[in-house]
Order: structure tokens, then C-alpha cells, then sequence
């Protein structure tokens, strides 16, 4: 069965911290992987996405890194600020193909001034 | 460039009517995904389109279907409403099935 899973479900923390979400999932034959944010009642934005090929992607303060052999992927937020406050969704593909995005539950982060 | 545009953003329907949302992806974008979020479920994939075809189709009653026109937009119907239907529906787009997703802002549907 394909399932994520996204641990903590809720985190708070004090800006300025980096902090690191996590994702696992039970699938070992993954595809593609990507990281999306989503504001209260918006769509979800694209954050990162890391190729079946590669191990890790960077986009400004964030780090994203998979590793299939083990079923996890993580999304590293240095130096956090209250904008970043959202919910962080993890979703992928399978490798089977001609299977739609699985995705996690999400992790909703709170930053506080 | 412009993003996946969804219409409305907030529709409000009584139990039993029809409903009609429609997405417009980023230009170039041939495959389209729609998806269902509740609180309580979190997203549910619902379908994905192809060059006009249904390429996938989740676990949604016949209540549910969409299709896609010769320029990459996408509509979904619902028929028979039901209170359960309440949701925010979500449309994604991709140059081809597999590729990096892009989400439209959604549509909030509420059923009273």
C-alpha cells in the first residue's frame, strides 16, 4: 500500500531556528518527490522537487533530501520566520507509473516573533 | 507567466443540485489532476487528465467526472449534491503525468 507519512503532524517553534520536517514513506520504488507549503484555505504552492536521479534539492532557506533505500525525505528550513507559518505537505510518485502524486498528511509549522 | 486558474474560488449549493468547476493551467501543461480536501481526509485524488483522456480515476462515487478540452482546460462536474461534497477542490497541472505539479488556488465548495 502507498502511504506517507508526515511527522510532527503540528510544530511550533521561536524564529530564528532552522528546523527539519520529516517524510517517510512506504513505497521503495519512488519516482519523483516533491515538498509543497499550503496557506489556510489557499492551494498548495511548489516548494521543491527532487528528480528521481537526485538526492537533494536548494532553494534559498531550503534543503530538501531523499533517500529512498530507506523511505525518507526531509525538508530543512533554515533561519525561520513567521511567514513561513503554513502547512508542509510531501507527496510523490510512484515508480509503478500512470499513478497520481500519493501524499502525506502535512506538518503545520508554526514560527512565533 | 500565468499560474493554474481555478473558477469560481466560492460557490455555495443546495443538497441535490449540480455543480460545475473548471481549471485552467499554465500554458503548455497538457496534464491536469483534480483532488478533494476535507479536513478530515486530507487530499483525495479524484482524476487525471491527458491530452483529453482520463488517464487515472480515484475511489469517488459516478456522482463525480470531468473531462478536458483541445487546449488543456479541465472541468469537473458533481451531480446530486451532498453535504459530505463540502470541500475545497483542488486542480494541479504538469507539462506531461509524472512531471513537477503546479495547484490552482482552489475552489471552496460549500453545500447547505
Amino acid at each position: 500500500k502507498q502511504e506517507v507519512t508526515q511527522i510532527p503532524a503540528a510544530l511550533s517553534v521561536p524564529e530564528g531556528e532552522n528546523l527539519v520536517l520529516n517524510c517517510s514513506f512506504t513505497d521503495s520504488a519512488i519516482y519523483n518527490l516533491q515538498w509543497f507549503r499550503q496557506d489556510p484555505g489557499k492551494g498548495l504552492t511548489s516548494l521543491l522537487l527532487i528528480q528521481s536521479s537526485q538526492r537533494e534539492q536548494t532553494s534559498g532557506r531550503l534543503n530538501a533530501s531523499l533517500d529512498k533505500s530507506s523511505g525518507r525525505s526531509t525538508l530543512y528550513i533554515a533561519a525561520s520566520q513567521p511567514g513561513d507559518s503554513a502547512t508542509y505537505l510531501c507527496a510523490y510518485y510512484p515508480h509503478s507509473g500512470n499513478t497520481p502524486l500519493v501524499f502525506g498528511k502535512g506538518t503545520r509549522l508554526s514560527v512565533i516573533a | 507567466k500565468a499560474g493554474v486558474t481555478q473558477t469560481p474560488r466560492y460557490l455555495i449549493k443546495t443538497r441535490g443540485q449540480q455543480v460545475t468547476l473548471s481549471c485552467s493551467p499554465i500554458s503548455g501543461h497538457r496534464s491536469v489532476s483534480w483532488y478533494q480536501q476535507t479536513p478530515g481526509q486530507g487530499l483525495q485524488f479524484l482524476f487525471e487528465y491527458f491530452s483529453e483522456t482520463q488517464r487515472n480515476k480515484g475511489n469517488f462515487p459516478g456522482r463525480f467526472s470531468g473531462r478536458q478540452f483541445s487546449n488543456s482546460r479541465s472541468e469537473m462536474n458533481v451531480s446530486t449534491l451532498e453535504l459530505g461534497d463540502s470541500a475545497l477542490y483542488l486542480c494541479a497541472s504538469s507539462t506531461d503525468p509524472d512531471t513537477e505539479a503546479f495547484f490552482g488556488q482552489g475552489t471552496r465548495l460549500t453545500v447547505v
